[in-house]
């Protein structure tokens, strides 16, 4: 397996554009999580899904983000419209459908820069 | 709510030398401890974990022991390289059966100098 998926690996838009980050999960996952990581801030949790469904988006910044998982193997976080202060790395990860809920595979992020 | 707190970096150290990354978690609920670690430009990788008081995660060299009566999760290695010059990361998830995200700590910057 190749891991988690992300892409892009780097993003630079300007302000006011429409952003889509996407992510395909490890095979067999049961849950997939975004988390963005900033200098200011740290790794904050964003959203995160379990067998597809939205369970907890209290980590979303505001009504510009929006996540959807369409199916087992495919995720995207939409910024519509981008600001400067969105700048930052966002990560995918997921957990092991028969593993420990517990452990989180992270892809490799993709490195978002607003202008 | 749920808080990780380590040390602040960056921590820099000579090559063979002892290492104490020092981690606290808020005592709420039953939650599994964590350490991530990230190279430069990369994603997060799991080092280790402990899901239980008294459990030690270990891997690579490095060790961490679930302390329940200090809240803490203290990551140590014996002697570094400086292949170990990362960003690492203390984290807990509050176990019960299905998955929930992870509370990060802010990270500790390791420099391991030759």
């Amino acid at each position: 397996d190749a891991g988690v998926i992300q892409s892009p690996r780097h993003e630079v838009t300007e302000m006011g554009q429409e952003v889509t980050l996407r992510c395909k999960p490890i095979s067999g996952h049961n849950s997939l999580f975004w988390y963005r990581q900033t200098m200011m801030r740290g790794l904050e949790l964003l959203i995160y899904f379990n067998n597809n469904v939205p369970i907890d988006d209290s980590g979303m910044p505001e009504d510009r983000f929006s996540a959807k998982m369409p199916n087992a193997s495919f995720s995207t976080l939409k910024i519509q419209p981008s600001e400067p202060r969105d700048s930052a790395v966002y990560f995918c990860a997921n957990t092991l459908a028969g593993e420990s809920t517990d452990t989180q595979y992270f892809g490799p992020g993709t490195r978002l820069t607003v202008l | 709510g749920n808080s990780v707190t380590q040390m602040e970096g960056p921590v820099t150290l000579s090559e063979e030398a002892f290492l104490t990354i020092n981690c606290t978690y808020t005592a709420t609920g039953y939650p599994s401890l964590f350490w991530y670690v990230q190279y430069p430009g990369e994603g997060l990788q799991l080092l280790l974990k402990a899901t239980k008081a008294d459990d030690k995660g270990s891997n690579k060299g490095f060790e961490a022991t679930y302390r329940k009566e200090t809240t803490s999760f203290h990551l140590e290695k014996g002697s570094v390289q400086v292949s170990d010059s990362a960003v690492y990361f203390c984290a807990r998830v509050d176990s019960g059966g299905g998955a929930d995200g992870l509370t990060f700590g802010k990270g500790t910057h390791l420099i391991i100098q030759p």
